[in-house]
């Protein structure tokens, strides 16, 4: 297994609460990806970073923020928790490049009550 | 824009049948290519990669697919179900842009009857 881990790796929270998921990586890739998992969706891109400090959004960005002040590490934060954040999200990592496969990490399970 | 389309959100087949999970690209560009496979309660893993070098792709675990771009498809293949091949697959293409971005399929679960 690639070297991700996830915390943590189940969570359930309030609506309205703000929440961080950690991805942490002993790879020393430059990329890395926060994702969720959704039925009938696969999985869509949050946010992602291609290097320390260098972010952008992906294509379901709304709520959420990141933050990368390491290589090894990407936080995800959910602002303030609603239900529709209701999900599984993966954190994966990529050396570099169009032909390069991402890595996953074991998935974080959110439910927002 | 890069999309990626799965046809047939769940597939069944008898164990030692072949196995077909259809897949579909749209991309303006030449595309790369790739199939996961996610076991219950685990991320994804790795199955196989189009880069152009060659169109029929071998991955792991028997798997095969078959890069076809006058259909634009990309589908994966297995000669023989096994049970443990029961999890869902998901067919992706990487966008040319900044950050190697994955943009995914909708996935399809694949059952294998005994």
């Amino acid at each position: 297994d690639a070297g991700i881990t996830q915390s943590p790796r189940h969570k359930v929270t309030e609506t309205g609460t703000p929440v961080t998921l950690r991805c942490h990586q002993t790879e020393n890739h430059r990329y890395m990806y926060w994702y969720r998992q959704d039925p009938g969706h696969g999985l869509r891109l949050i946010h992602y970073s291609y290097g320390v400090k260098d972010t952008d959004k992906g294509e379901v960005s709304d709520g959420y923020s990141v933050s990368r002040s390491k290589t090894e590490d990407f936080l995800l934060t959910l602002e303030s928790a609603t239900s529709s954040q209701t999900s599984v999200y993966f954190c994966a990592i990529s050396v570099s490049g169009q032909n390069t496969e991402a890595f996953f990490g074991q998935g974080t399970r959110l439910t927002v009550v | 824009a890069q999309s990626v389309t799965q046809l047939g959100s769940h597939v069944s087949v008898s164990e030692g049948a072949l196995v077909l999970l259809r897949c579909n690209y749209s991309s303006s560009v030449p595309p790369y290519l790739f199939w996961y496979v996610q076991y219950p309660n685990q991320g994804l893993q790795l199955l196989l990669k189009y880069t152009s070098a060659a169109t029929l792709v071998k991955g792991i675990n028997g798997f095969e697919a078959e890069f076809k771009k006058s259909e634009t498809s990309f589908h994966l293949t297995k000669p023989s179900a096994h049970m443990s091949d029961a999890a869902e697959y998901f067919c992706a293409v990487s966008v040319a842009s900044r950050g190697n971005k994955l943009v995914f399929g909708a996935g399809t679960i694949l059952r294998v009857k005994s």
